[in-house]
């Protein structure tokens, strides 16, 4: 079965402190897609990165960073030095196989406070 | 940058009315999705189309029929409304590539069946 767990439902941190969002995935496919977006207040999803199985490299995006580890089935997110504007819902999603049709299968969301 | 647009974006029906939610996208994409947000259940995917003329079911399409005439619209029906179908839905659009590729979102329609 293909599956997306993201553990944590909520987070409160306060500005400044770095942070990390967690998803560990379930497929039996080699191939497969990874993707984090973002839901902000205003409702809309954001996309963040899209990593494919056979690409274990970290990322890292400005105060973003995405840790890949297929040992552990997992794809987790860090903010660092979170600001307000960080506060959303964050999800992670899974798309599997390679003839695929995109179909993203996601996880249950994080909702991530960040305090002033 | 129209992107996705979604019609209407808040909506109230009673119990057994009926409804199309209209998505329409301006970027050509080939593929199309439909999916449902409910609280603590992430997105969930309605139903799917990978071109015009063509539609199969996801993870949760019971009570939701679909249509894809043409290939920048995309259009999600409710026939008998159900308390149960009160979600936030969206519409989202994608083209193949190597692998997949990243989906694009519209801005939600919030249907509340009472």
């Amino acid at each position: 079965a293909q599956k997306v767990t993201q553990a944590q439902t909520e987070i409160s941190v306060v500005e400044k402190e770095d942070v990390t969002l967690d998803c560990v995935y379930e497929t039996r496919d080699t191939t497969y897609y990874l993707f984090w977006y973002k839901q902000p207040p205003s409702g809309e999803l954001v996309f963040l990165i899209r990593r494919n199985s056979f690409d274990e490299q970290n990322e890292i995006s400005g105060r973003y960073s995405w840790n890949f580890q297929k040992s552990t089935s997992s794809f987790n997110f860090t903010i660092t030095a979170s600001q307000v504007v960080d506060s959303a819902v964050y999800f992670c999603a899974l798309v599997h196989g390679s003839g695929n049709t995109g179909k993203l299968i996601f996880g249950q969301g994080t909702t991530l406070q960040v305090k002033p | 940058n129209a992107g996705v647009t979604q019609t209407p974006k808040f909506r109230v029906l009673k119990t057994g009315q009926s409804m199309t939610l209209l998505c329409a996208q301006d970027m050509n994409h080939e593929y199309m999705y439909w999916y449902r947000q409910d609280p603590g259940m992430g997105l969930r995917l309605i139903h799917y189309s990978v071109g015009e003329g063509t539609t199969a079911k996801g993870e949760v399409p019971d009570g939701y029929n679909v249509s894809r005439l043409k290939k920048q619209n995309f259009l999600l029906g409710l026939e008998s409304a159900a308390p149960s179908q009160t979600s936030v839905y969206f519409c989202a659009s994608s083209r193949p590539g190597t692998g997949a590729t990243e989906a694009f979102f519209g801005q939600g329609t919030r249907l509340t069946v009472v």
